[in-house]
């Protein structure tokens, strides 16, 4: 099973500030990543397929990059409506397609 | 638009068998996968399994294997998951999800187990 290991595990960022996520998976997941953000009380939303395209009404502040273990998900200025926790998800080795423990962006 | 609805919350007590259910719309439901998700309070994202609605294939995370069964019903595009020999670590808001990743998502159902 691979493993899905995101970092850091809180993040704490002002409005405006640019906010650098990374997810690491235990073997190569080639570009099969996903990213996803989810608020309190809601379900998860896609934000990222492919490692780097943006889902369907995705602003474009929000991007991905990477392939094979290592991969980023950048905010680059963060809105009042960003915060909240984002989990990866490798769907290249399945089953499982396994998440990440996700990382928490609150307001510094 | 694509929409996933889910059953209402259930409480079940422990040994107890659950069913949820995810009415699909807004597409053609025998098109893309339905996943399965869970999440306990305060906890991340855990997958479960996912069903090929089309042809009913199956596959199950190892932790659910034989706990677990997903079903469909086409006719009214409608998908199920059923978890059985409940316990209380099995108390979480379960979700399906359209395709893989998980383009759309249903709103959830809260599953207590409790004696």
């Amino acid at each position: 099973e691979i493993v899905m290991t995101q970092s850091p595990a809180t993040l704490s960022v002002s409005p405006g500030e640019r906010a650098t996520l990374s997810c690491r998976a235990s073997q190569s997941v080639s570009s099969n990543l996903a990213w996803y953000q989810q608020k309190p009380g809601q379900a998860p939303r896609l934000l990222i397929y492919g490692a780097s395209t943006r889902a369907t009404g995705i602003p474009a502040r929000f991007s991905g990059s990477g392939s094979g273990t290592e991969f980023t998900l950048t905010i680059s200025s963060l809105q009042s409506e960003d915060f909240a926790v984002y989990y990866c998800q490798q769907y290249n080795n399945w089953p499982p397609n396994t998440f990440g423990g996700g990382t928490k962006v609150e307001i510094k | 638009q694509v929409q996933l609805v889910q059953s209402g919350a259930e409480v079940k007590k422990p040994g107890a068998s659950v069913k949820v259910s995810c009415k699909a719309s807004g597409y053609t439901f025998t098109s893309y996968d339905i996943n399965w998700v869970r999440q306990a309070t305060g906890q991340g994202l855990e997958w479960m399994g996912w069903m090929n609605p089309n042809s009913g294939n199956t596959g199950y995370a190892q932790k659910f294997q034989g706990r677990v069964t997903m079903t469909r019903n086409t006719s009214i595009s409608t998908a199920y998951m059923e978890l059985s020999s409940l316990r209380s670590e099995d108390t979480a808001v379960y979700y399906c999800a359209r395709g893989r990743p998980g383009l759309n998502w249903g709103q959830g159902t809260l599953v207590t187990v409790s004696s």
